[in-house]
């Protein structure tokens, strides 16, 4: 099955600087790569994802570039807003039906003000 | 109009009881999940099902049984509820290697 990885499981930014989330997939013939933002008490919301005919997406503040070669792919805030304090999901189709996501770990992200 | 919907969510029960959540989606989705958090908030697939075929996570106890009276709802059956099934439960639902959509969450406390 699916095997995600995801770094840094913390991450401290100041208001205006950027941060990067960083994920690994074993599965090559993964093709579509979602990421969640989950708010505290909340329900994970979809942000940005990208399929593995492009190498990169960008939607305002945030990208995803995704390295098949490598199997990684990566969420870029740029501009960081305290609103978006959050822990974000990345994650990889897998696991036992060809449906299912398999989630990394999540990513706190803190932006402090 | 909310797109998936859970009921209730707040659950508080008793070790050993049975107890079910319910979830319905008016996305028109062809697939719909059930997940579990735990307190660490580890995102962990329990089901998915998409009319034709349900496929359960070989981690989820035969405790737990989802069941799907049509398209657009799969509730989640729970027997004999224990202290370590105290999570978070996300219903979810999309179209086929799709954007899952995901409902608010049912929080489950044993007591």
């Amino acid at each position: 099955g699916e095997n995600v990885e995801q770094h840094p499981s913390t991450l401290s930014v100041q208001e205006g600087d950027s941060a990067v989330i960083k994920c690994t997939y074993s599965d090559s013939a993964s093709n579509y790569f979602p990421w969640y933002k989950q708010e505290l008490g909340k329900r994970p919301q979809l942000i940005i994802d990208i399929r593995s005919n492009v190498g990169e997406k960008k939607d305002q503040r945030i990208a995803v570039t995704l390295n098949k070669t490598a199997k990684h792919f990566s969420l870029h805030i740029t501009e960081t807003q305290p609103e978006d304090s959050a822990v974000y999901f990345c994650a990889a189709p897998g696991g036992a039906g060809s449906y299912q996501l398999t989630f990394g770990k999540g990513t706190k992200l803190s932006v402090i003000p | 109009d909310t797109a998936v919907s859970q009921t209730p969510k707040y659950l508080v029960t008793q070790m050993g009881n049975d107890k079910s959540i319910k979830c319905e989606q008016n996305l028109g989705h062809d697939t719909m999940y059930w997940y579990k958090q735990d307190s660490k908030k580890f995102l962990k697939i329990m089901f998915s099902y998409n009319n034709k075929e349900l496929i359960i996570n070989e981690t989820v106890p035969n405790r737990f049984s989802p069941k799907s009276p049509d398209k657009a709802h799969l509730n989640l059956h729970i027997n004999s509820l224990e202290l370590g099934d105290s999570a978070v439960y996300f219903c979810a639902s999309s179209r086929p290697g799709g954007a899952q959509h995901f409902g608010d969450g049912t929080r489950l406390s044993i007591l």
